[in-house]
C-alpha cells in the first residue's frame, strides 16, 4: 500500500467555524507533512512531524493547529480562518532521514474554501 | 536558506519528441536529495524521479532521466518520447533532512 489518503476532498467553511482535515498512511512512514498550495504556485511547507513529534513549524498562524495522534494519522485543526487561507492543503509522508527510500508520498489534497 | 529555481514557467513539446526542463538550487549542504514531481490537473503530486546527491550517476526511470551537476547545482529533467499523458506541472524539489523546498514549477504542454 503506497497510498496517502486525505479527507475531506472539499471543504467550505465560514470564518467562525472549527473544522479538521485528516490524513492517513499505512506505509510505516515516521515523517508526515502538511503543505499549503495556492493556485498555480508550488506547495509551501507548513508543518513536519517526525516520530510523532513536531519538528518543523514554518511560522504558521495559530489558527492552524496540527496534531499527530499516532504514526499513521495526521490532523490539521482549523479555527477562525481568513479568506486568504483558501487553498489546496496537501499531506505527505516519508521515511525519516537515513532510509534509502526518501521521497515523499503525497495525498490528493483537500480543497479548502473560506467564506 | 535553500532555494530552488525553475526558470521556465512554460514549455511545449511535440508528441514523441524530447524536452528538457531546467532546475537550479542553492545550498551549503553536501548530503541532500533532489526530486522531480509531476502534478496533473487532477492535483495529485506524483514522484517522477529522485537523485541522491552523494551519487555521481544520473538517475533514470524509463523515459525520464536527469542531468545532475553537483558543482553547478543544476538538476535538469529530460523526457524522451513525450506522451500526451506527460502534460502537467512539473516541480523540482530539494530535500535536506525533513525540510523540503519546491521550485515555482514548469507547465509542460504536449502537442499531438
Amino acid at each position: 500500500d503506497t497510498e496517502v489518503t486525505q479527507t475531506p476532498k472539499h471543504l467550505v467553511m465560514g470564518m467562525t467555524n472549527k473544522k479538521s482535515l485528516k490524513c492517513e498512511q499505512h506505509m510505516g512512514h515516521r515523517a508526515m507533512y502538511w503543505y499549503k498550495q495556492k493556485a498555480k504556485k508550488p506547495p509551501e511547507l507548513m508543518f513536519v512531524y517526525s516520530y510523532e513529534k513536531l519538528s518543523i513549524n514554518e511560522s504558521v498562524p495559530s489558527r492552524f493547529s496540527p496534531e499527530c495522534p499516532n504514526s499513521s494519522l495526521l490532523n490539521l485543526h482549523l479555527h477562525a480562518l481568513q479568506p486568504e487561507d483558501s487553498a489546496l492543503y496537501l499531506c505527505a509522508s516519508s521515511h525519516p532521514r537515513g532510509r534509502s527510500s526518501y521521497e515523499q508520498y503525497f495525498g490528493p489534497g483537500t480543497r479548502l474554501t473560506v467564506t | 536558506a535553500q532555494t530552488v529555481t525553475q526558470s521556465q514557467p512554460e514549455m511545449s513539446v511535440q508528441e514523441a519528441e524530447t524536452v528538457t526542463l531546467s532546475c537550479t538550487y542553492d545550498t551549503s549542504e553536501s548530503d541532500y536529495y533532489l526530486f522531480w514531481y509531476k502534478q496533473p490537473p487532477s492535483r495529485q503530486m506524483i514522484l517522477v524521479i529522485r537523485q541522491e546527491a552523494y551519487k555521481q550517476q544520473n538517475a533514470t526511470e524509463n523515459r525520464f532521466s536527469v542531468n545532475f551537476q553537483k558543482a553547478a547545482k543544476s538538476f535538469s529533467l529530460k523526457i524522451s518520447d513525450s506522451q500526451l499523458g506527460d502534460a502537467a506541472m512539473y516541480f523540482c524539489a530539494y530535500r535536506f533532512n525533513n525540510d523540503m523546498r519546491f521550485g515555482a514549477g514548469t507547465r509542460l504542454t504536449v502537442k499531438p
